[in-house]
């Protein structure tokens, strides 16, 4: 089962920065956090990941809190199509197979 | 920029019918996945393949499903005798080594009548 916690959905006005949280408080020292998003029914998109130090890519920032037990996405200018299940996966970096847990993930809904 | 594509977007058929479902992993990827997702439903593991053999499976997959690597470039999940439970978005994703990124393609859609 997924070990992490994520509000089952979140509002955010357009134009403004969008901060996805999630709880992780039994990860382990060598696992990741993962951020993936799913717009409609397409297939899941890969956001961004870290270890423990925060990160930033185009698409958006990832602060990780410094005992490693929770975690912040932001989308630091939310659009209209930034609509979509955001989901937070931890996963070691190193495994044998890879698969990803997914959960139910946060709902975003960015509007006008 | 290189993406994971699969074919076709959407299969319809009949029950007790064998489907076979496409995909074309990122060209310098090794791993292979398949995953489903049930309308409504989490998104769910079935099976990862690597170096020609079934890594891990999930209890879904079970003998009713087999994967293959027919060639260098494509990864397909076969259903031999498709049930109604079978309907569900089937997603196809690929990393590099295990631990890495992984990549979706955007889904086919399988309904069985």
């Amino acid at each position: 089962d997924a070990k992490t916690t994520q509000p089952t959905s979140m509002d955010c006005a357009e134009g403004r920065a969008a901060n996805l949280p999630c709880n992780h408080s039994t990860i382990s020292g060598n696992e990741y956090v993962y951020w993936y998003r799913q717009i409609h029914s397409q297939g899941p998109q890969y956001i961004i990941h870290g270890l423990k130090n925060n990160e930033t890519n185009e698409m958006a920032s990832l602060i990780i809190t410094e005992d490693r037990k929770s975690s912040t996405l932001i989308l630091p200018h939310a659009t209209l199509r930034d609509t979509a299940v955001y989901y937070c996966i931890v996963r070691p970096g190193s495994s044998n197979t890879g698969k990803l847990i997914f959960g139910q993930g946060t709902t975003l809904q960015v509007k006008p | 920029e290189p993406e994971v594509t699969q074919t076709p977007s959407h299969q319809v058929t009949q029950m007790g019918q064998e489907v076979i479902l496409r995909c074309v992993p990122i060209s310098n990827h090794l791993y292979f996945y398949w995953y489903r997702q049930i309308l409504g439903q989490k998104v769910e593991f079935l099976v990862s393949f690597y170096n020609n053999e079934i890594s891990e499976k999930s209890e879904i997959f079970d003998d009713q499903f087999s994967v293959e690597r027919p060639d260098g470039s494509n990864f397909t999940l076969k259903i031999r005798s498709t049930k109604l439970e079978d309907s569900a978005m089937y997603f196809c994703a690929s990393s590099p080594p295990p631990g890495q990124t992984q990549y979706f393609g955007p889904g086919t859609r399988l309904t069985v009548l």
